[in-house]
This record gives structure tokens, sequence and C-alpha cells, in this order.
């Protein structure tokens, strides 16, 4: 049973355009959701993360979208660039975490 | 400070053999993780532990052995390899303290098991 839910499997993106991923989970006692990158070779670095009592969360070029109800969250990416070519995860949880099946980015510039 | 250090980087085995994967950090975290990642499945958990002397199982456990004698250190064992746990082993470690228990992770081992 996969509780996260990670679309679309691949994306390719002009640079300076907006790289848009979406998850989606199932329990609703998860309340920590947080986004990592994955360059080739290297472990997944935490990118940015939010928690369910706000809506939206933005670090530079990069946002969260969270809609509780729809029991969805998304990861926009501002100004794309050639160097956010990588793997995404999205993950959800509280004790442990669970984490979608990655979305591989490409930035053509 | 290292961070999260893991060996080794890379590991052939032939089936039947054992191995551990070793995991070492410096940062104090009570909090260490192991999961696998295979291509188009994410990461998955393995084993977890919430602090030395305490382990628990996750998501996909079957095949491996773990311990926590100290805070540092975290050791995966595979008693008998199979072909089906050939992957990228990654460790992470989070601190219980953290506003965003933000894990952290190791290099990752690549193991092939022949």
């Amino acid at each position: 049973q996969q509780q996260v839910k990670q679309s679309p499997q691949s994306l390719i993106v002009q640079k300076g355009g907006i790289s848009i991923i979406n998850c989606a989970y199932e329990n609703t006692a998860f309340d920590y959701f947080p986004w990592y990158q994955q360059f080739p070779g290297k472990g997944p670095a935490l990118l940015i993360a939010i928690r369910p009592d706000v809506s939206e969360k933005k670090e530079g070029r990069f946002t969260i979208s969270f809609n509780k109800s729809a029991k969805q969250f998304s990861l926009h990416i501002m100004d794309s660039q050639p160097g956010d070519s990588a793997t995404y995860f999205c993950a959800a949880g509280y004790s442990t975490l669970t984490f979608g099946k990655g979305t591989m980015l490409l930035v053509s510039p | 400070n290292a961070g999260v250090t893991q060996t080794p980087k890379f590991q052939v085995l032939k089936t039947g053999q054992s191995m551990t994967l070793q995991c070492a950090q410096d940062m104090n975290h009570e909090y260490m993780s192991w999961y696998r990642q295979d291509p188009g499945m994410g990461l998955r958990l393995i084993h977890y532990s919430v602090g030395a002397g305490i382990t628990d199982q996750g998501e996909v456990p079957n095949g491996y052995n773990v311990s926590r004698s100290t805070t540092e250190d975290f050791p995966l064992r595979l008693l008998s390899a199979a072909p089906s746990q050939t992957s990228v082993y990654f460790c992470a470690t989070t601190s219980r303290g953290s506003s965003y228990n933000e894990q952290f992770f190791g290099p990752g081992t690549r193991l092939t098991v022949l």
C-alpha cells in the first residue's frame, strides 16, 4: 500500500520556467511534509518542509503549497535553472517518513 | 564534523554471503534510520532506532538485522544476501529536538548481489 503518491515520474522544463511536482498522502496522522533533492551519486538533502498548520511556505525560488482537506501538497520551483536538474522526493510522516517514488527533473538550457 | 559516514561505498556479494554496512554519525543525533533506494521505488525504510539500545522495523525489514549499542553507530547486517537486496542503501540521522525533524543522509552504499 503506497501511502504517498508522487507525480509526474519525470519532468522537462525550460530554463526560467516553473517546475511543479505533486504529492498526495493517505494517512491523516502525518504532520510533517518535506521535500528532498538528490543529485546523482549523492544522498538526498532536505530542500524545504512544511507542517499542516500552514498552507504555503516559500524559501527563495522553492515553494510548498499544502492542501490539508485534499491531502495533497506540491513543490513549485520558480525560474527553474539547469542546476535544479535532480531527482525530487516528497515525504510525509510523524515519527518516521514515507517517501514518494521520486520525480526526475531536467531543466533544459 | 564529518556528519553521516557510510562504509563501504561499493560492495559486490555472492548469494548467501553475509556482510555489515556501517553507518556512523558525529552529530549526536538520537534518531537513525536505514533506507534502501531502488529505481522507480523511492526510499523505503528498513529499520530505525530512536536511541541506543532501541530499534524497530520499517517497511521492508526482512533479510536485515540492526543493533544500536552507541549513539554514533548503527550497522545494518545482511545475514544471507539475495539478489533482491541489490540496491543503494542510505543511512540517515535526525535530531528529535529539531523543529522539523530534518533527516541528514549519508552518501550511500551501492550493493550488488550476484
